[in-house]
């Protein structure tokens, strides 16, 4: 099973600065198939970015994904009110499916 | 619309088992694999299983594979996943979701259940 590791745990940060959010897997990811989901409270989550670097359908592209391998990041580049949540990463290249345990980004 | 639509809450005792049921419409039900994911209060996601809609197999995550569930009725369109020999740390919101095209990323989501387990 392929654990991804999510940090930071929360991210303290204002309006209009921008976020890194790391998601890192014990081993390859293969193809690339990572994807990004933002959960607010009560909701359920919502995709954002797939094949680790493809904002889905209706996403803003202050959204941005990178990386490949074990490495993967996701940006936002100038924060709006609405992007503070948690966000999670999950991998999808092999089964089990798994979710990293989320980064909370935090009105500072 | 396309959507998934999700049972009511339910409130169980420990060793009793729970069925949550997935409704779902606006697109053509044996197309696509629907999963289970869990969410434990304050916690991450958890992915469960997966069935595949046409034919009915299943693939379940290793930690609940001697208890959970999960079917398809094709006349109603709906998906069932059942949880059995409960405990108080199956105490989660249940959510179903479809892929996407046989791709696992989920863009659309059921509304969620929550199933409490307590004495």
């Amino acid at each position: 099973e392929i654990v991804l590791t999510q940090s930071p745990g929360t991210l303290s940060l204002s309006p209009g600065e921008r976020a890194t959010l790391s998601c890192r897997a014990s081993q390859s990811v293969r193809s690339s198939n990572l994807a990004w989901y933002q959960q607010k409270p009560g909701q359920a989550p919502r995709l954002l970015i797939y094949g680790a670097s493809s904002r889905a359908t209706g996403i803003p592209d202050r959204f941005s994904g990178t990386g490949s391998g074990t490495n993967f990041a996701l940006t936002i580049s100038r924060l709006e009110p609405e992007d503070f949540a948690v966000y999670y990463c999950q991998q999808y290249g092999s089964s089990p499916l798994t979710f990293g345990g989320g980064t909370k980004v935090e009105i500072k | 619309q396309v959507q998934l639509v999700q049972s009511g809450a339910e409130v169980k005792k420990p060793g009793a088992s729970v069925k949550v049921s997935c409704k779902a419409s606006g697109y053509t039900f044996t197309s696509y694999y629907l999963h289970w994911v869990r969410q434990a209060p304050g916690q991450g996601l958890e992915w469960m299983g997966i069935i595949n809609v046409s034919g009915g197999s299943t693939n379940y995550a290793q930690k609940f594979e001697d208890r959970v569930t999960m079917t398809r009725d094709t006349s109603t369109n709906i998906v069932y996943m059942e949880l059995s020999r409960l405990r108080s740390d199956d105490t989660a919101v249940y959510y179903c979701a479809r892929d996407q095209g046989g791709i696992s990323i989920f863009v659309l989501w059921g509304q969620g259940t929550t199933v409490t387990v307590s004495s």
